[in-house]
């Protein structure tokens, strides 16, 4: 069965800096998708970025950038620039990647991320 | 807009009482899930559906049950069976193709008197 491990539940970053999140995964598929998804107070989950894992090239979507690492099983989230709006829970989760399958998500427990002015 | 619409937002239930939580999405998604949020953990699976009129337990389902007769909704009834109910509920939904990305409705808080 696939795992998900966040082995840092808190995480504090001063405002404009960069802070960078771990996550380690246990598979043993080949092929998989990950994600990070962020939680802030109002406790909407949003997606902050995805990758899959047949492509070498990590993902980003603005300040965010992840370091897949695949034969690490290591994805790790970078933050840069931080903002006093990126203080939230930080969930990383796995999916298996089988057609027409459950997409169901594996969550780790997540990292809490405080931004300080 | 689009979206996946979860009410109430807070809800209160007594000891031996079912509840039933709603959720809706119009962005004709095929798959639908329930998770469950208690402090300190990550989403646990409650039920989750692929297609209309069907679905599957996850890993927490005892003291839950579903129905899916439509494509919009998964409405998730918490039974008095279910022992210890008081926790954050969010209902999310994915297209159905391989790595689609799961979109999460706003949650329901739950909590049990």
């Amino acid at each position: 069965a696939q795992t998900v491990t966040q082995s840092q539940p808190e995480m504090s970053v001063q405002e404009a800096e960069t802070v960078t999140l771990s996550c380690t995964y246990d598979t043993s598929e080949n092929n998989y998708y990950l994600f990070w998804y962020k939680q802030p107070p109002s406790r909407q989950m949003i997606l902050v970025i995805r990758q899959e894992a047949y492509k070498q090239q990590n993902a980003t979507e603005n300040r965010f950038s992840v370091n897949f690492q695949k034969a690490a099983k290591s994805f790790s989230l970078k933050i840069s620039d931080s903002q006093l709006g990126d203080t939230a829970m930080y969930f990383c989760a796995f999916m298996k990647p089988v057609s027409g399958s459950q997409g169901n998500l594996i969550f780790g427990k997540g990292t809490k991320l405080s931004v300080k002015p | 807009d689009g979206g996946i619409t979860q009410s109430p937002k807070y809800l209160f239930r007594k000891e031996g009482q079912n509840v039933t939580l709603s959720c809706e999405q119009n962005l004709n998604h095929d798959a639908m899930y329930w998770y469950r949020q208690d402090p300190g953990q990550g989403l646990r699976l409650i039920y989750y559906s692929q297609i209309v009129n069907d679905f599957q337990k996850g890993d927490i389902a005892e003291g839950y049950s579903v129905s899916r007769e439509k494509k919009e909704s998964f409405p998730l009834t918490v039974t008095s069976a279910q022992k210890n109910p008081t926790a954050f509920y969010l209902c999310a939904s994915r297209r159905g193709s391989a790595g689609d990305t799961q979109y999460f409705g706003p949650g329901t808080r739950l909590t049990v008197l």
